[in-house]
């Protein structure tokens, strides 16, 4: 079946820091990834998609690129705020069929001042 | 925007009990889904729906049902609540696409005494 992995957290940086945080997927096909953001209390929602190999997804300073060579979709930011702090979540979604949805297990974020 | 509401922030019940979890979307989504979060096991799907009427398993459906009459509304039903049924509930929605993100609600945390 389908899988999503994604690092093991909690990822604890400082203020400006690099921030990546890795996510390989399994399946069999062309799926569209996402990464979801989970602030504290809330729901989920969506920070950034792309739909074939070779997309970059970006939003609020976040990118990640579609790699089908490596089956990986690696979040990344350039320097990080407090205000980033939160669960980071990869997922795929195929077209076909009735397009579920598997996630990974979640990534958490703390950024220090 | 797209609300998904969920009705209840926090819901205490006690074993046994048959409990109604409720949410609406006001976007007129095709797809509908129930998942429940647990701290390292992320978000596993309980049941989601495509269309009016119609349901279809997720990974973990044992111990609820889930009802769609009306396209907006999608509830999740608890027939006897256990104790391993505590847990974060989170409904979501989308467009009937592979590529369509989700768009969740907030969230209700379930207690079972």
């Amino acid at each position: 079946g389908n899988s999503v992995t994604q690092m093991e957290g909690p990822v604890t940086l400082s203020e400006e820091a690099f921030l990546t945080i890795n996510c390989t997927y399994t399946a069999t096909g062309y799926p569209s990834l996402f990464w979801y953001v989970q602030y504290p209390g809330e729901g989920l929602q969506l920070l950034l998609k792309a739909t074939k190999a070779d997309d970059k997804g970006s939003n609020k300073g976040f990118e990640a690129t579609y790699r089908k060579e490596t089956t990986s979709f690696h979040l990344e930011k350039g320097s990080v705020q407090v205000s980033d702090s939160a669960v980071y979540f990869c997922a795929l979604r195929f077209s076909g069929g009735y397009q579920k949805v598997t996630f990974g297990t979640g990534t958490k974020l703390q950024v220090i001042p | 925007d797209v609300k998904v509401t969920q009705s209840s922030r926090y819901l205490v019940k006690r074993t046994g009990e048959k409990v109604f979890l409720e949410c609406v979307q006001d976007m007129d989504h095709e797809n509908m889904f129930w998942y429940r979060q647990d701290p390292g096991l992320g978000l596993r799907l309980i049941y989601f729906s495509y269309d009016v009427k119609m349901k279809e398993k997720g990974d973990i459906p044992e111990g609820y049902s889930v009802s769609r009459e009306k396209k907006e509304r999608f509830s999740l039903i608890l027939e006897s609540a256990s104790t391993n049924q505590t847990s974060m509930y989170l409904c979501a929605s989308s467009l009937g696409q592979g590529t369509a993100p989700l768009h969740f609600g907030n969230g209700t945390r379930l207690t079972v005494t």
